[in-house]
Formats: C-alpha cells, sequence, structure tokens
C-alpha cells in the first residue's frame, strides 16, 4: 500500500543554522512530491515540489533532494529564522495526495 | 491571491446534530478535498470531487457526506456527529492536472460534546 513518513517527529535547531527535514516514501510510482508548511492554527502551505524526474530543486532560502533509489525525499532549509517554526509535511501524489504525519520544527533563538 | 475560504474556524456542536462544513473556492479549481486532522495521524482524506456534482470516497469516509452543486462550494455533512468526529477538518482545492499541489484553507476546528 502506499504511505509516506517522516523520520524525526520533532527537529530542533539553533537560529541561523540549516534544517534538514526527512521523509521516506514507498510508492515508486509516484511522480510528484511536495512539502507543506503549517504553522499554528493555518492550514497547510505550499513551499516547494519536485517531479519524480529531478534530483534537486531550489527556492529562496529552501531546497528539496530527491532520492529515487532510496526512496528518500529531504527538505533543507538555509539560515533558519524563528518564523520557520512549523509542522513540515511530506507528500507524494499518483491520482491524489498522500500526506506523511508530519515534523515539527522549532527555532532556538 | 487565491483563496480557499473555510466558513467556521470554530465549531461545538452535541452529539447527533446534523452538521455542515462549508468550503469555497476563487480559483476556478476543478478538484476539492476535504481532509480531517488529528494529532500523530496527519491529514486523512474523507471525500473528494473532481466536478460539479461528482464525489468520491476518500480513506475515512464512514460518518461524513459531501455535497458539490456548484463548481466553487464543496461541503461537508456529518449526518450524526459523534464525539469521535472531533477534530480539525481541512478543505482544499487543485486545478485539475496531475502536477499540481493543493490549496488548502485555515480549517474549521470542531468539537463535538
Amino acid at each position: 500500500g502506499e504511505s509516506v513518513g517522516l523520520h524525526l517527529p520533532t527537529l530542533s535547531v539553533q537560529e541561523g543554522d540549516n534544517s534538514i527535514i526527512n521523509c521516506a516514501y514507498s510508492n515508486s510510482a509516484s511522480d510528484y512530491f511536495i512539502w507543506y508548511k503549517q504553522e499554528s492554527g493555518k492550514g497547510p502551505q505550499f513551499i516547494i515540489d519536485i517531479r519524480s524526474n529531478m534530483d534537486k530543486r531550489q527556492g529562496q532560502r529552501v531546497t528539496v533532494l530527491l532520492n529515487k533509489t532510496v526512496k528518500h525525499l529531504s527538505l533543507q532549509i538555509a539560515a533558519t529564522q524563528p518564523g520557520d517554526s512549523a509542522v513540515y509535511f511530506c507528500a507524494e501524489k499518483r491520482n491524489k495526495l498522500v500526506f506523511g504525519a508530519g515534523t515539527i520544527l522549532r527555532v532556538k533563538s | 491571491d487565491v483563496k480557499v475560504t473555510q466558513s467556521s474556524r470554530y465549531l461545538v456542536k452535541r452529539t447527533g446534530e446534523k452538521v455542515f462544513l462549508e468550503c469555497v473556492q476563487d480559483m476556478d479549481h476543478e478538484n476539492m478535498f476535504w481532509y480531517r486532522q488529528d494529532p500523530g495521524l496527519g491529514l486523512r482524506l474523507i471525500y473528494f470531487s473532481y466536478d460539479v456534482k461528482m464525489k468520491e470516497k476518500g480513506d475515512i469516509p464512514e460518518g461524513y457526506s459531501v455535497s458539490r452543486e456548484k463548481k466553487e462550494r464543496f461541503s461537508l455533512i456529518l449526518e450524526s456527529a459523534s464525539t469521535n468526529q472531533t477534530s480539525m477538518y481541512l478543505c482544499a482545492s487543485s486545478i485539475g492536472y496531475r502536477e499540481a499541489g493543493y490549496t488548502f484553507g485555515s480549517g474549521t476546528r470542531l468539537t463535538v460534546v
């Protein structure tokens, strides 16, 4: 069956450091992946996406890496800021999105 | 700015009541979705719709129904609310092609007492 999971439920980082949030997926037929950020009291917001024919995609301060060999997805946040504190979800898509349980990112000042 | 609007942020209902959760999107999206979000369980798909008057069951449809009479509006209905339906409910929409993400509303936190 399909599943998307996260290795670490909570990640604490010092302000200014880089953050890496990891995600494992099990459906090798998934062809599209997304990272969402959810702040307290809000709905998930799109951060960055990547197609399965890509290994890496960069946005503003964020980079997503896709390793199809081991079915692993990661989100890297450069120079983490207090405003980055949130729950981060990965999601994979074949016909519809399947979400992981989420990782809490806490930024220490 | 594109928007998905859920009519209520917080709702408290009694067991056995019929509950309507409303969602409206202004992006002319074909697809709309209802999720519930519970601690440790992530987002679970209840129902979705690919077009007006069309609906498909998601992973946990029991105890719920939906209505999509207009493209921009997707309603979630709890026919007889129960305490185990206390949750955060999230509506989302997407354009109708494969590599498209979802835009979410802010959520409705429903408490059934």
